[in-house]
């Protein structure tokens, strides 16, 4: 198993550039979560997902969007990047099970600036 | 104020040394979990509990949920421990995801 796999690792846009954000997960796990992180602070939510077309807002989407058309897949996009969403970016996943239920299980993370 | 804090924010050790990181929280939680990141960003679960005491190599986790009080011990430390540790609860008042809230994270160097 790979995991939770995250692409790009680094990525530097412009202001009001778009992009976006692909995780995926091949452990047919429920749950798919979208963190940053900033310094001082801890990782906060942005969005979440408790399966296949079904997506909710955290601490902090304004932003960015989400979909989950698929359990594998959970991308994050920004529509118009701005400076504030320079951050490092984790998705994470987790799963339900006897045992197991909530450990989460994280991406290597983004690092983007947005110059 | 924050509603999970750890403490302390900065900790340097020999190698060796008996480590203790503590995280305290203000809201009723249904399990806490202990994270690592590691130096190169990389962010890994140690432990997930809701009572009581796990242990894995030399890492301990303790949880007092009367106190609201979690501390996270690693013995005979080794520069490898090196990383952040960070504290999370499983908050009970979270959506159907349930809603994980972050402490700051303790940054743990351990000289040779």
């Amino acid at each position: 198993n790979a995991g939770v796999t995250q692409t790009p690792k680094f990525q530097v846009l412009k202001t009001g550039q778009s992009m976006t954000l692909q995780c995926a997960q091949d452990m047919n796990h429920e749950y798919m979560s979208w963190y940053r992180q900033d310094p001082g602070m801890g990782l906060r939510l942005i969005h979440y997902s408790v399966g296949a077309g079904i997506t909710d807002q955290g601490e902090v989407p304004n932003g960015y969007n989400v979909s989950r058309s698929t359990t594998e897949d959970f991308p994050l996009r920004l529509l118009s990047a701005a400076p504030s969403q320079t951050s490092v970016y984790f998705c994470a996943s987790s799963g339900r099970g006897r045992g197991r239920e909530n450990i989460q299980y994280f991406g290597a993370g983004t690092r983007l600036s947005v110059l | 104020k924050n509603e999970v804090e750890q403490s302390p924010q900065n900790l340097t050790a020999q190698e060796g040394e008996f480590i203790t990181i503590n995280c305290s929280y203000s809201v009723g939680i249904s399990a806490l979990h202990w994270l690592q990141q590691h130096p190169g960003g990389g962010i890994v679960s140690l432990f997930m509990l809701s009572s009581g005491k796990k242990k894995h190599g030399r890492l301990i986790a303790t949880i007092n949920i009367q106190e609201k009080h979690s501390s996270l011990h690693i013995t005979a430390s080794h520069p490898r421990d090196s990383a952040v540790y960070i504290c999370a609860v499983y908050s009970l008042t979270g959506g159907s995801q349930g809603n994980l809230i972050f402490g700051k994270g303790t940054k743990l160097s351990v000289k040779p």
